[in-house]
């Protein structure tokens, strides 16, 4: 199984960046597609989709969250952040089954 | 506007079955994959399985190839699963989610409790 490794825990002042980071044990990525999806899950509530494919925004989410990354390394970015995106963020890859998931990083304000 | 309908709460017995639905309105199931996924009590998701509601095809995580059984109606544009001999272990919450591009749309969620 593809393992994905993120830091537990971000603290950033509001209106500042946010860098997540998520590493696989292996390369994620195809000749084509970076097979890499980020997610946000706020307490209560269902994961959101906010990136699929490594950097593309998915429907209705803000411009200012954004990823990058291929091969093992990824990164999802929020910038500005604010008050309303206080969650964890998971990212997830679809390279090939089975489907798994990063540990999680909760974002937290300074 | 597509919704993904998870009903209620679980209370079920330990080495009993509970059967989710997952209910789909605003997409036909045949056109996408649905998947299961859990979350235990403040730890992270977990995969468990994913259907092929158009030819019934299933996959499961290793772990849960003798726990989760996958189903769909494509009827009722509705998902199922099965948890068998339950645990306390099962304790969670189950989410099923459709795949468009990653893991697009999530239904609210079902808490499963498993207490004698």
């Amino acid at each position: 199984d593809i393992v994905l490794t993120q830091s537990p825990a971000l603290a950033v002042s509001l209106g500042q960046r946010a860098t997540i980071s998520c590493r696989a044990s292996q390369s994620v990525s195809t000749s084509s597609y970076n097979l890499m999806h980020w997610y946000q899950q706020k307490p209560g509530e269902q994961p959101k989709l906010l990136i699929y494919d490594a950097s593309n925004l998915a429907s209705g989410i803000p411009v200012r969250f954004s990823g990058s990354g291929s091969g093992t390394d990824f990164t999802l970015t929020i910038n500005p952040v604010q008050a309303d995106d206080i969650a964890t963020y998971y990212c997830q890859q679809s390279r090939e089954l089975p489907l798994t998931f990063g540990s999680g990083t909760k974002l937290e304000i300074k | 506007e597509v919704q993904l309908q998870q009903y209620g709460a679980e209370l079920g017995k330990p080495g009993t079955s509970v059967k989710l639905s997952c209910k789909v309105s605003g997409y036909n199931i045949r056109s996408t994959y649905m998947h299961w996924v859990n979350q235990r009590p403040g730890k992270g998701l977990e995969w468990i399985g994913r259907i092929d509601p158009a030819n019934g095809n299933t996959i499961y995580a290793e772990k849960f190839k003798s726990k989760a059984t996958l189903t769909a109606d494509t009827s009722s544009n509705t998902a199922y699963m099965q948890l068998s001999q339950l645990k306390s272990d099962d304790t969670a919450i189950y989410f099923c989610a459709m795949e468009l591009r990653g893991l697009d749309y999530w239904g609210q969620g079902v808490m499963v409790t498993v207490s004698s």
